[in-house]
């Protein structure tokens, strides 16, 4: 079975907030983790990774924590906008490579209130 | 920066007959690519690694007769649904990587089967 997986089917946040969403994998090898953002109809994006020897690495407006211990990540968006309203995927890279294969969580859907 | 094209974006046709999907790295070389299959409201899975100039991986229950891939150059790699069934039906992403950079991701093809 998926070895990445996430708490929570969908968010919704007030524009403006913060937004978190959460992500458990089950592998404690695993070394590599991507998130994805993926708007309607279209494939997904790439928004920010991070490798086990991190547990914290800064986007613009994104900020993803590694908590090894419990096997757990999170995204965190600021300062919320409509244009942010899509699904999040958190994937775990299986293999060192960026070539390697991804195997993606169930996704969050993130809505915005206005 | 790196762009992953996919050709249909969709596509609709009788049940029966072979549809071929086409995905090209535009300003890349790419030895690998990766398809996957998407159901509504469902997370990304992955169908098959597609190798340059060798046989394409498939993943666990994945018909390997039923799903051809090819991947004839470095920048190009099908798939050809075969005598397609309304089953089929679905939302088919592929993937590929620049060099030490996270996979990129096609905008996808629609595949309606009547």
């Amino acid at each position: 079975g998926e070895s990445v997986g996430l708490h929570l089917p969908t968010l919704s946040v007030q524009e403006g907030d913060n937004s978190i969403i959460n992500c458990a994998y089950s592998n404690s090898a695993s070394d590599y983790f991507i998130w994805y953002k993926q708007e309607s109809g279209k494939g997904p994006q790439f928004i920010i990774d991070i490798r086990s020897n991190m547990d914290k690495r800064q986007g613009q407006r994104v900020t993803v924590l590694l908590n090894k211990t419990v096997k757990h990540l999170s995204l965190q968006i600021a300062a919320t906008q409509p244009g942010d309203s899509a699904v999040y995927f958190c994937a775990e890279n299986q293999g060192y490579s960026s070539a390697s294969k991804i195997i993606f969580g169930s996704g969050t859907r993130l809505s915005i209130r206005p | 920066g790196a762009v992953v094209s996919q050709h249909p974006s969709w596509v609709i046709c009788k049940s029966g007959t072979s549809v071929k999907i086409e995905c090209r790295s535009l300003d890349f070389q790419a030895t690998t690519m990766f398809w996957y299959r998407q159901f509504p409201k469902q997370s990304l899975m992955l169908m098959a690694t597609s190798n340059e100039g060798s046989k394409a991986t498939y993943e666990q229950g994945v018909e390997k007769d039923k799903f051809l891939i090819n991947h004839a150059s470095l920048t190009l790699s099908t798939l050809t649904v075969t005598s397609a069934h309304p089953e089929d039906s679905s939302f088919y992403i592929c993937s590929a990587s620049p060099l030490n950079q996270p996979q990129h991701f096609g905008d996808g093809t629609r595949l309606s089967i009547l």
